[in-house]
């Protein structure tokens, strides 16, 4: 099962709003990502969490929070966003690290879509 | 230059024939390979992994260059439904940041 899973699919949200994204995997996998997609862009990178550890920030701006309860979750905390925040926000998980041995593929969730008004 | 390069297209091409992309990349010590392919306001879906031996998989055949830093994707008998972007994805040994290309868009026509 490659499976991951996010809610809300779609949210709309004022710029003085607070909401959460919400992420799982049931893969076993330690290492977990969000990225941020605007349209006809490939995926940015966000944050990657691994063994549930914070391990990069992109420079996102704090009115992003990361947030990983164990390692199966992954959320995404929201307050005073801007309307060009709007965008298809994506999670993703991988087994590891790359090594010479073994591809660690990138299993993306759904996305949830999100308008800032 | 940039870390991932790939034609953005798009390729429109009839159905039934045989397409194929390009992406080159620049950093030597990538070691992972991935082709995604990403369908309108949908998420990227891992297509294939790149060997270096070169793989395939039905109608889909990746294959690397290492020498000249690229990789390929070959599609023969092309379907209306292989009508998507595609994104060639590249990853240094030992991190975690995949690096991705812009994305190939690709239009199967009837």
């Amino acid at each position: 099962d490659t499976e991951v899973t996010q809610t809300p699919k779609h949210l709309v949200m004022g710029m003085t709003n607070k909401k959460s994204l919400k992420c799982e995997q049931h893969m076993g996998h330690r290492a977990m990502y969000w990225y941020k997609q605007k349209a006809k862009k490939p995926p940015e990178l966000m944050f990657v969490y691994s063994y549930e550890k914070l391990s990069i920030n992109e420079s996102v701006p704090s009115r992003f929070s990361p947030e990983c309860p164990n390692s199966s979750l992954l959320n995404l905390h929201l307050h005073a966003l801007q309307p060009e925040d709007s965008a298809l926000y994506l999670c993703a998980s991988s087994q590891g690290p790359q090594d010479r041995s073994s591809p660690y593929e990138q299993y993306f969730g759904p996305g949830t879509r999100l308008t800032v008004t | 230059r940039k870390e991932v390069e790939q034609d953005p297209g798009p390729f429109n091409v009839p159905e039934g024939a045989t397409v194929a992309f390009n992406c080159t990349y620049s950093n030597s010590a990538s070691q992972s390979f991935f082709w995604y392919r990403q369908d309108c306001r949908k998420e990227p879906k891992l297509l294939m992994s790149v060997y270096s031996s070169g793989n395939e998989d039905g109608r889909f055949t990746a294959q690397l260059n290492r020498a000249s830093q690229y990789i390929s994707l070959l599609i023969r008998d092309s379907k209306l439904s292989d009508s998507a972007t595609y994104l060639c994805v590249v990853a240094p040994v030992g991190d975690d940041k995949i690096i991705f290309g812009k994305g190939t868009r690709l239009h199967i026509l009837p």
